[in-house]
């Protein structure tokens, strides 16, 4: 069975340009999540959507945006790029259960590592 | 607010046992994670407490004590292919999903021959 598939794996880009990054989570896993994490530190949490609806958004700006499609795929998308944007985009996946359920455990696809000249 | 501490770097010795620790201040707590990350790859999902106690797994085992907000991962028999970094990370419930991770820094391991 097919993990969290991400693409694309690596993207250059320059400032003030857009990107959109796609997102592929497991079968049967209806919630997606985006992370970004910058060397040397943990994955800050972007987005989570569940059910093609909105749930959460991290502190970051209204440059970030999501959605997620009936198939329960995802898009991220960055405009106006910044060079502080370069950063590995994590997208994760899960089912989501109950407060303590172990559905609530986050499958991580491999990123999509954006560097911003 | 929320925050995570944990140790930024640890070394320690092939076959040897290590404990990296975690402390943590959040609200609407759902579990405490550890994840495991090799260089330029993805984190892979090794524990989850939601419970005070000890969750054992192998060679990897987790503990929690939510009234003092701490954790451990506890690595037994280390091998070379441990050395990664482990990532702490606490749940948090808001809105109606529960899914919400709160990483810490994480802490770069070192495993010496």
């Amino acid at each position: 069975d097919a993990g969290v598939t991400q693409s694309p794996t690596h993207l250059i880009k320059t400032r003030g340009q857009h990107v959109t990054l796609r997102c592929s989570p497991i079968s049967g896993h209806k919630s997606v999540s985006w992370y970004q994490q910058v060397l040397g530190q943990g994955p800050q949490f972007i987005f989570q959507y569940y059910e093609k609806e909105e749930r959460g958004r991290g502190n970051f700006p209204d440059r970030f945006s999501a959605r997620q499609f009936p198939n329960y795929s995802s898009e991220l998308n960055v405009n106006a790029l910044l060079l502080g944007d370069s950063a590995l985009y994590l997208c994760a996946s899960s089912l989501v259960g109950g407060v303590g359920s172990g559905a609530n455990v986050l499958t991580f696809g491999a990123g999509s590592r954006l560097t911003v000249l | 607010g929320q925050n995570i501490d944990q140790p930024t770097e640890m070394t320690a010795t092939e076959g040897a046992i290590v404990q990296i620790n975690c402390t943590y201040q959040t609200s609407g707590f759902n579990g405490l994670f550890w994840y495991q990350q090799h260089a330029g790859e993805a984190p892979t999902f090794l524990s989850y407490n939601v419970l005070d106690g000890l969750e054992e797994k192998g060679r990897f085992s987790s503990f929690l004590s939510r009234s003092k907000g701490y954790s451990y991962l506890l690595l037994k028999e280390l091998q070379m292919k441990d050395s990664a970094s482990y990532l702490c990370a606490v749940s948090a419930i808001y809105g109606g999903a529960t899914n919400k991770l709160i990483f810490g820094t994480g802490t770069l391991l070192a495993v010496q021959p």
